[in-house]
């Protein structure tokens, strides 16, 4: 059981540069979140899912825009880096709201 | 302040010791709470639920004192694959309910 899948694991990228970050869940879960952790803070939530097609911010969505076209997956884009963005990025699902929540491994990602 | 605060460690124990990790939350009206448990590069995941009662698994013991918001986690018999970071989540109703999440406290447990 593959539970909550990330890709990629690391990534560089150039300031300015864009990228998507990809999270796929095989637990039929109707409620998915993108988190970044930084160093002495805890994981912040950035945007979350409570369905296929539903999207609503977090606390720190600024620079990051997500989609859910389906519901296993939930996609997390960055149109334009910034060295503020260096963060590891973790993708979660759950079944109920802010319940058990399930944890990809993680997205390592430095802009320079 | 913080919504969730941990003292960050590291705790330092050998193997064998007893050690407990407190967790204060700010906001009263918090439903639920966890503890998670993260590795050195690793995902969180889910060490336990804190129910009103207090808890145990094992060796892990959880308590819930809501008048003075805090949570406890004791850990009996440290082992050494015990070490690593403790996330206090507390389960908070702000328009949509949401988790914070602790920083953490860092176990060490030395053979």
């Amino acid at each position: 059981n593959a539970g909550v899948t990330q890709t990629p694991k690391f990534r560089v990228l150039k300031t300015g540069q864009s990228m998507t970050l990809l999270c796929a869940q095989d637990m039929n879960h109707e409620y998915m979140y993108w988190y970044r952790q930084d160093p002495g803070m805890g994981l912040r939530l950035i945007h979350y899912s409570v369905g296929e097609g539903t999207t609503a911010k977090g606390e720190v969505p600024d620079g990051y825009n997500v989609s859910r076209l389906k519901k296993q997956n939930f996609l997390l884009g960055l149109e334009s880096a910034a060295p503020s963005q260096t963060s590891v990025y973790f993708c979660a699902s759950g079944d109920e709201p802010a319940n058990i929540q399930y944890f990809g491994a993680g997205t390592r990602l430095s802009v320079l | 302040r913080k919504e969730v605060e941990q003292d960050p460690g590291p705790f330092n124990v050998p193997e064998g010791a007893t050690v407990a990790f407190n967790c204060t939350y700010s906001n009263s009206a918090s439903q639920s709470f966890f503890w998670y448990r993260q590795d050195c590069r690793k995902e969180p995941k889910l060490l336990m639920s804190v129910y009103s009662s207090g808890n145990e698994d094992g060796r892990f013991t959880a308590q819930l004192n809501r008048a003075s918001q805090y949570i406890s986690l004791l850990i009996r018999d440290s082992k050494l694959s015990d070490s690593a970071t403790y996330l206090c989540v507390v389960k908070e109703n702000t328009g949509f309910q949401k988790l914070v999440f602790g920083t953490g406290t860092r176990l060490l447990v030395s053979p």
